[in-house]
């Protein structure tokens, strides 16, 4: 069983640049969830993809946008990028888009944007 | 809007004393509750979640948690600490109507002396 993967491990921007992060889920699962963890913080939801469909949002700027791909991998895209978008970006993935689901993380990008 | 709190930024035990790391939620409706573990550098690791039923529930590497629906807390807990239990842990709350969407608290940090 392959866990949950994440590249880059770490990435340097700029203000205004874009970034893509990327996730595999782990093996069997079709549904993945991002979270951006900024230091000192727990993490804060971003949005949810089930079976490649947005399923639930929190409260990020519409510069924040995701992907799903048929084999359930997925992107993280932010557009212009900010000061305060510098953070641990986690990733999760899950069996199905339910509440009662565990969360399976894996070992974030940290995003620094100068 | 719903919360959760971990009043506890650190909790220092001794090897082998009891530990609890506290927890309380502010939500409207049910939640689904869960304890995550951290290790520096790396993702959150799933320990137990209380989904229903028997309000004491048991997890990984010793650790139990115990909801408590009327004071809105699901404090962590383990008999016996180890040294190494340290670690930052974090709770978190998904309601049944909002899946996905998961809110976590800021983390407690928890040391294990020898």
């Amino acid at each position: 069983e392959t866990g949950v993967t994440q590249s880059p491990t770490h990435l340097i921007k700029t203000r205004g640049q874009q970034v893509t992060l990327r996730c595999s889920s782990q093996s069997g699962h079709n549904t993945v969830s991002w979270y951006q963890q900024a230091l000192g913080q727990g993490p804060q939801f971003i949005f949810q993809y089930y079976r490649e469909e947005e399923n639930g949002r929190g409260n990020f700027p519409p510069r924040f946008s995701g992907l799903q791909f048929p084999n359930y991998s997925s992107e993280l895209n932010v557009n212009a990028l900010e000061l305060d978008d510098s953070a641990l970006y986690l990733c999760a993935s899950s069996s199905e888009g339910s509440s009662t689901d565990t969360q399976y993380f894996g070992p974030g990008t940290r995003l620094t944007v100068l | 809007a719903q919360s959760v709190a971990q009043p506890e930024d650190q909790v220092n035990v001794a090897e082998g004393n009891p530990l609890t790391v506290k927890c309380t939620y502010s939500v409207s409706g049910n939640p689904y509750l869960f304890w995550y573990v951290q290790y520096p550098n790396r993702g959150l690791q799933f320990l137990l979640k209380y989904i229903t039923g028997d309000n004491l529930v048991k997890g990984s590497y010793g650790f139990e948690a115990e909801f408590n629906k009327s004071q809105t807390s699901f404090h962590l807990k383990k008999p016996s600490a180890l040294v190494s239990d340290s670690a930052l842990y974090f709770c978190a709350a998904v309601l049944n109507t909002n899946a996905g969407k998961s809110t976590f608290g800021d983390g407690t940090t928890l040391t294990v002396k020898p």
